[in-house]
């Protein structure tokens, strides 16, 4: 039964500390996509990547996030500096970017970030 | 651009009942993709049910079906015979086809089962 994997589920971090989120995409997959949800904003798109390049990461606050991909298996948010309001669940998806489910997302149980 | 619009913060259905989640979005596009997810407490994110616009058959997944009206930009999802499992949050999500993988995601709709 393939699935996104995400590591930590759980992380409790102080101000100031840098943070690191992995993501392990669907073996296959082509797209990777980081999401960011709070009760205030929903589900808010920080980046994304087909075939392990940026498409898109205007939804990032580019002062303190950042996402890679430094091989087809894994992806990384990281946040440095953190900060209290970025106190949230995110939400790591692949997507096989390609044949009849081409379009399809598929989530991974997210990392529950609290930052004091 | 396109926005996605689930009117409904929340539902309450009868345990066995029928229950219908709404959803609305605004497009210029003609050919796209629709999508519910559901969030149960675990908060993991379930795909429950996909649409391709183009095709005109409803599309149905076990209790799980969506009433697609294209031309009133309507995308409904129906659950019948509801479970207490069917609990959790209803994101409908909207994907166009001009060269780009973003979802758009409504707010969501709480839904209730009631024993």
């Amino acid at each position: 039964d393939a699935r996104v994997t995400q590591t930590p589920r759980h992380k409790v971090t102080e101000m100031g500390q840098e943070v690191t989120m992995r993501c392990q995409p669907i073996l296959g997959h082509n797209t990777v996509f980081w999401y960011r949800q709070t009760m205030m904003q929903g589900l808010e798109l920080l980046a994304y990547f087909r075939n392990r390049a940026p498409l898109d990461d205007s939804g990032m606050p580019k002062d303190r996030f950042s996402a890679e991909m430094p091989d087809a298996t894994l992806a990384t948010l990281k946040i440095q500096p953190s900060e209290p309001r970025d106190s949230a669940v995110y939400f790591c998806a692949s997507g096989p970017g390609r044949g009849a489910d081409t379009d399809t997302q598929y989530f991974g149980p997210g990392t529950r970030l609290t930052v004091l | 651009a396109q926005t996605v619009t689930q009117s409904q913060p929340e539902m309450s259905v009868q345990e066995a009942e029928t229950v219908t989640l709404s959803c609305t979005y605004d497009t210029s596009e003609s050919d796209y993709y629709l999508f519910w997810y559901k969030q149960p407490p675990s908060r993991q994110m379930i795909l429950v049910i996909r649409q391709e616009a183009y095709k005109q058959q409803n599309a149905t997944e076990n209790r799980f079906s969506v009433n697609f009206q294209k031309a009133a930009k309507s995308f409904s999802l129906k659950i019948s015979d509801s479970q207490l499992g069917d609990a959790a949050m209803y994101f409908c999500a909207y994907k166009g086809t001009s060269g780009t993988y973003k979802y758009i995601f409504g707010t969501g709709t709480r839904l209730k089962v009631l024993a």
